[in-house]
């Protein structure tokens, strides 16, 4: 079963500007990771985020996240039409999850120049 | 790190016939994971090795699915009597757990195996 749903489904946006996506998710967690995956491959990490940090920044990227409304954004800056993919945001459960990451449904974004 | 490799790219079988899928994980990984990603969806959880040891498996993982890790390396997956809503890419991801750090380690992706059932 999907744990988070990432809000919204697809978003598309002009090279240069600046894209959100939303994830929530229902019960504890130990951490958050987002992943990109493009057409037709794997998913490759971008940044994890733990229970006890409220954000988190590598490069383009600004990640948040809130325990107390069980939900984290993803924020991209000056995107580019490379950046254009599906991005999912994957959760580590503190109890019953065992060693897995547990996927939301995804945002598509894509970047036009 | 050569990363994850995935065989085969793409198998499209007969509905009722048995397939069998290979990954080669990152050689310094002791975690093995297996997925499986319909269009439009999210990877779901099909279960996971420490080495050697299966140590979890999701309800999705039907007696028609079997995993196995030999040696703590490769691991491969077979599915047997094939069904149409067998069809999804099959998703296998390696880690690197440390002591007192299992939850925190990031996975690597391989390309996948995307199946077709007809």
């Amino acid at each position: 079963s999907q744990q988070g749903e990432e809000d919204p489904q697809a978003l598309s946006i002009q090279e240069g500007e600046n894209a959100t996506m939303n994830c929530s998710y229902k019960t504890s967690i130990n951490n958050l990771q987002w992943y990109r995956q493009n057409s037709g491959r794997g998913l490759v990490h971008l940044i994890l985020i733990r229970s006890n940090e409220r954000e988190k920044h590598s490069g383009r990227l600004r990640v948040t996240l809130d325990t107390s409304k069980k939900s984290s954004s993803l924020l991209i800056t000056a995107s580019r039409a490379a950046d254009t993919a599906s991005y999912f945001c994957a959760t580590a459960q503190i109890t019953g999850g065992g060693n897995k990451l547990t996927f939301g449904t995804g945002t598509q974004l894509k970047v036009e120049l | 790190d050569t990363g994850v490799s995935q065989n085969p790219r793409h198998k499209i079988t007969k509905r009722g016939q048995n397939v069998t899928f290979r990954c080669d994980p990152i050689s310094e990984h002791n975690r093995l994971y297996w997925y499986r990603q319909t269009l439009g969806q999210g990877p779901e959880f099909l279960t996971y090795f420490q080495n050697e040891a299966q140590l979890e498996k999701s309800r999705l993982l039907s007696d028609r699915f079997s995993a196995e890790r030999p040696k703590g390396s490769f691991s491969t997956l077979e599915i047997q009597r094939t069904e149409q809503g067998d069809s999804a890419m099959y998703l296998c991801a390696s880690s690197l757990a440390r002591m007192g750090g299992s939850y925190n380690s990031p996975l690597h992706f391989g390309n996948g195996t995307r199946l077709t059932v007809t």
